[in-house]
């Protein structure tokens, strides 16, 4: 079964600053998505940034980007020009791709969560 | 375009009572998936619809069950409520039996006494 570790309970960074949370995963498959979602204390869960697993290049939106080491199973979320809008819980996740064989590629499996606080 | 929608908000149940979530998908998404949050940890998966059948499913007992409706929207039934059921129970939808993206709605606190 695949695993998703966030070993960082709780981070914070200040305003304007730049903050990289970790994540590792457990697989033995070649086709998978990770993902980065946002829960602010609105509940709402909220996609950050995606990553396909057969792409090299790191995917990047606005002022995120991840750091995706396949052979390390390592996918950090940097966070750059951080925002008091940005405090939230972030969870990493991980999804099987179609190709990994089998009907169980639609579930997410994510990871305990980092708080994190901004600071002004 | 309105995104994925759940109701109640908030619901409060006690011990061995039976409760329904519903949740309204983003349009044009024919997959629901459902899954439960307890507090302060990540979500875990439950199940997932597509085609008015449960595809997947994951650790939870047989007390969870679901339902999908031509109109694609979901139910969540749990019966016989216990303690720990307590939690936030998360929908989210996308196409293509969650290989697309997957899009939460906020949320169903469900609390059980």
């Amino acid at each position: 079964a695949q695993t998703v570790t966030q070993s960082q309970p709780e981070m914070s960074v200040q305003e304007a600053e730049t903050v990289t949370l970790s994540c590792t995963y457990d697989t033995s498959e070649s086709d998978y998505y990770l993902f980065w979602y946002k829960q602010p204390p609105s509940r709402q869960m909220i996609l950050v940034i995606r990553q396909e697993a057969y792409k090299q290049q790191n995917a990047t939106e606005n002022r995120f980007s991840v750091n995706f080491q396949k052979a390390a199973k390592s996918f950090s979320l940097k966070i750059s020009d951080s925002q008091l809008g940005d405090a939230a819980m972030y969870f990493c996740a991980y999804r099987r791709g179609r190709n990994a064989g089998g009907t169980s590629y639609g579930k997410l499996t994510f990871g305990q969560g980092t708080i994190l606080t901004v600071h002004p | 375009d309105a995104g994925v929608t759940q109701s109640p908000t908030h619901l409060i149940k006690t011990r061995g009572q039976q409760v329904t979530l519903r949740c309204s998908p983003k349009s044009g998404h024919d997959t629901v998936s459902w899954y439960q949050q307890a507090l302060g940890q990540g979500p875990q998966f439950i199940f997932q619809y597509y085609e008015e059948e449960e595809r997947q499913r994951g650790n939870f007992p047989d007390r969870f069950s679901g339902h999908q409706f031509p109109n694609y929207s979901s139910e969540l039934n749990v019966n016989a409520l216990l303690l720990g059921d307590s939690a936030l129970y998360l929908c989210a939808s996308s196409k293509d039996r969650g290989q697309d993206t997957q899009y939460f709605g906020p949320g169903t606190r469900l609390t059980v006494l």
